[in-house]
């Protein structure tokens, strides 16, 4: 079963520091795309990194890194410099290729980041 | 600033009402999503609709009848909902439903059931 384990409830970090945020996935597809949105308390889901299973290279997007470790099925979200403003719920998704599963993305329970001034 | 918009943001309605959800997106993509997200629990797809057709129903109950009219609208009719019909509703599009067609979201209906 496809499956997305964010372990973390609840995160929190010192304004300006580095914080890494856990999700990791099953699946026995070998073509899929990892993404990580962020939902602040408004509702809206921001996308913020995408990660594709046959990319060599970690994604990097302004301060938000993704630290994928393919044979551990493991796609850690890494913020640096944080600001207040990146106080929201984190989500780690995934999606299958097409040809298995209509393009379902799959979402983790989520993770609280709590930035502190 | 968002390419996909939802309305209304906020949705009261009794049980016996018929009220409708609106998306439109602006990007150019030929995919449209309904998703529902309540509390203590992960999104849940509900629909997914490639150049207008309906691709994936994810079990949903009848209550919910979704209707894409062309690729940039997306609509969710509702009619007899329960309380736990509660919950934040949102909608997405993307280029293509392959694994790397990223989901672009809008902001959410945030629904309650009385």
């Amino acid at each position: 079963a496809q499956k997305i384990t964010q372990t973390q409830p609840g995160m929190f970090v010192q304004e300006k520091e580095a914080v890494t945020l856990d999700c990791t996935y099953d699946t026995s597809d070998q073509s899929y795309g990892l993404f990580w949105y962020k939902q602040p308390s408004s509702g809206e889901m921001i996308f913020l990194i995408y990660q594709g299973s046959y990319d060599e290279q970690n994604a990097t997007e302004g301060r938000y890194s993704l630290n994928f470790q393919k044979a551990r099925k493991s796609a850690n979200l890494v913020i640096s410099a944080s600001q207040l403003g990146d106080s929201a719920m984190y989500f780690c998704a995934m999606r299958p290729n097409y040809g298995g599963s209509q393009g379902n993305l799959i979402f983790g329970k989520g993770t609280k980041l709590s930035v502190k001034p | 600033e968002t390419g996909v918009t939802q309305t209304p943001r906020h949705l009261v309605m009794g049980m016996t009402n018929k009220k409708s959800l609106k998306c439109e997106q602006h990007l150019g993509h030929n995919a449209m999503y309904w998703y529902k997200q309540s509390a203590k629990k992960p999104l849940e797809l509900m629909f997914v609709y490639n150049f207008k057709e309906q691709t994936e129903n994810n079990s949903v109950p009848s209550r919910f009848s979704p209707e894409c009219p062309n690729s940039s609208h997306l609509f969710l009719h509702l009619h007899t909902l329960q309380p736990e019909d509660s919950a934040l509703y949102l909608c997405a599009s993307s280029q293509g439903l392959g694994a790397g067609g990223t989901q672009y979201f809008g902001p959410g209906t945030r629904l309650t059931v009385t």
